[in-house]
């Protein structure tokens, strides 16, 4: 089966650094993705990585280690407007629509 | 804005009414994909179109669920009989090919009472 875990819930203060980990147990990996969604509103597309290794963008940082089945997402300068649930996402290979398997997502509440 | 629309953005129906939500891609992206979330779950994949071809329905999607995309463009997602189980947000989402992000539109909250 596929299964993809994250913690609940997360608090941090402004201007911290925070770390939202990923384990996913998965066949046909192709792709993970961390996605960030306020309360009442759609995903918004944050990272990608396909290969192990850091990508950074901005505030944003994300790890993969494909190895490991584990993934992180760093966000730095931690702002209130941050405060969100962070979705990990696994794109797996060979279902026929490329359709991502979601975590149940990170609640992440920054306090000032 | 370019983004990806959805309509309704709310809906309200007693069980066992029929509703249809509608979804507009971002021009060009041929493939469509529509999600299912309840609260404090992560989304759940329900169908996928390549253009106008339906070519993945999860277990989810029960027979009272039809999707269509007729022209290849906007597409829609019908529940007919609906059950207070059905109550979630319906999300669209569409990408270029099947390897790039999804980008998805703001979802269509539906209470059934």
């Amino acid at each position: 089966g596929q299964n993809i875990d994250q913690p609940t819930e997360m608090t941090a203060t402004e201007g911290a650094i925070v770390q939202i980990n990923c384990t996913y147990q998965t066949s046909g990996f192709n792709g993970l993705f961390w996605y960030q969604q306020h309360a009442g509103e759609a995903p918004t597309f944050l990272s990608y990585n396909v290969l192990d290794g850091l990508e950074e963008k901005g505030r944003f940082s994300s790890f993969l280690s494909r190895s490991k089945g584990y993934s992180y997402l760093l966000l730095k300068e931690l702002q209130m407007k941050d405060s969100a649930s962070y979705l990990c996402a696994v794109r797996v290979r060979g279902q026929a629509g490329t359709a991502l398997i979601f975590g149940k997502g990170t609640t992440l509440s920054v306090s000032s | 804005d370019t983004g990806v629309s959805q309509d309704p953005r709310h809906k309200i129906t007693k069980r066992g009414q029929n509703v249809t939500f509608r979804c507009d891609p971002i021009s060009e992206h041929n493939r469509l994909y529509w999600y299912r979330q309840t609260l404090g779950q992560g989304p759940e994949f329900l169908t996928y179109f390549q253009n106008e071809a339906q070519l993945e329905k999860s277990r989810l999607l029960s027979d009272r669920f039809s999707a269509e995309r007729p022209k290849g463009s906007f597409s829609t997602l019908e529940i007919q009989r609906t059950e207070q189980g059905d109550s979630a947000m319906y999300l669209c989402a569409s990408t270029p090919g099947g390897r790039e992000t999804q980008y998805f539109g703001p979802g269509t909250r539906l209470l059934v009472l």
